[in-house]
């Protein structure tokens, strides 16, 4: 175990859902990360908090819509997915921003 | 170009091999360089981290730096079984907010 944490680690939602993918870490981290992991692709990153404060935001769809309301949680928010944004999402948290990243187990998610 | 070039594999190797796995990428302002070893179904987990040219080793694992060829190697010894994962290069230009770049990974099998 990493000490990162996320819920659910399946998730079957239909386009019109809206779900949300939990992270928690047990680090005292103060940054948190959201990633897509799809299918032969790179390691995709989407969000990155630090100090609960989003700084980066790689030019994600609005249909994902993160949340850090402490530096130990931090929420994506899915609402009218996209087939195509099947993948898995992993949740990741470092030191004060620094390099080093301890990541989650990932969500599995399937948009049908 | 892409800004980090990692070949899929599969790679396979018999038991006991020594395994040479290889990230190039383009970017030459890359100075944090890491390894990542991620088993089916699970969260990547940092397995090396080196900053700068040089070699690191940790056991069995030695990771190399070059950054005048923009080339970096993770050398596996001994190879075992328990080594079959996904192996990701990840790359950034600093600590402190700065995102990680990633490969593609590579599946590595080691046979018995």
């Amino acid at each position: 175990e990493t000490g990162v944490t996320q819920t659910p680690r399946h998730l079957v939602m239909g386009m019109t859902n809206k779900k949300s993918l939990k992270c928690e870490q047990h680090l005292g981290h103060n940054a948190m990360y959201w990633y897509k992991q799809s299918a032969k692709k790179p390691l995709e990153l989407m969000f990155v908090y630090s100090l609960e404060e989003r700084v980066e935001n790689n030019s994600v769809p609005s249909r994902f819509s993160p949340e850090c309301p402490n530096s130990s949680h931090l929420f994506l928010h899915l609402h009218t997915l996209q087939p195509e944004d099947s993948a898995l999402y992993l949740c990741a948290s470092s030191q004060d921003e620094e390099d080093t990243q301890y990541f989650g187990p990932g969500t599995r998610l399937t948009v049908l | 170009q892409k800004e980090v070039e990692q070949d899929p594999g599969p790679l396979s190797v018999p038991e006991g091999a020594i395994v040479s796995l290889n990230c190039t990428y383009s970017n030459s302002a890359f100075q944090y360089f890491m390894w990542y070893r991620q088993y089916s179904r699970k969260g990547p987990e940092l397995l090396m981290y080196t900053y700068s040219s040089g070699n690191k080793e940790d056991g069995r694992f030695t990771a190399q730096v070059d950054k005048s060829s923009k080339y970096i190697s993770l050398f596996i010894r001994d190879s075992q079984p328990s080594d079959s994962a996904t192996y990701l290069c990840a790359m950034s230009v600093g600590s402190g907010n700065t995102p990680l770049v990633f490969g593609k990974g590579t599946r590595l099998s080691v046979i018995a």
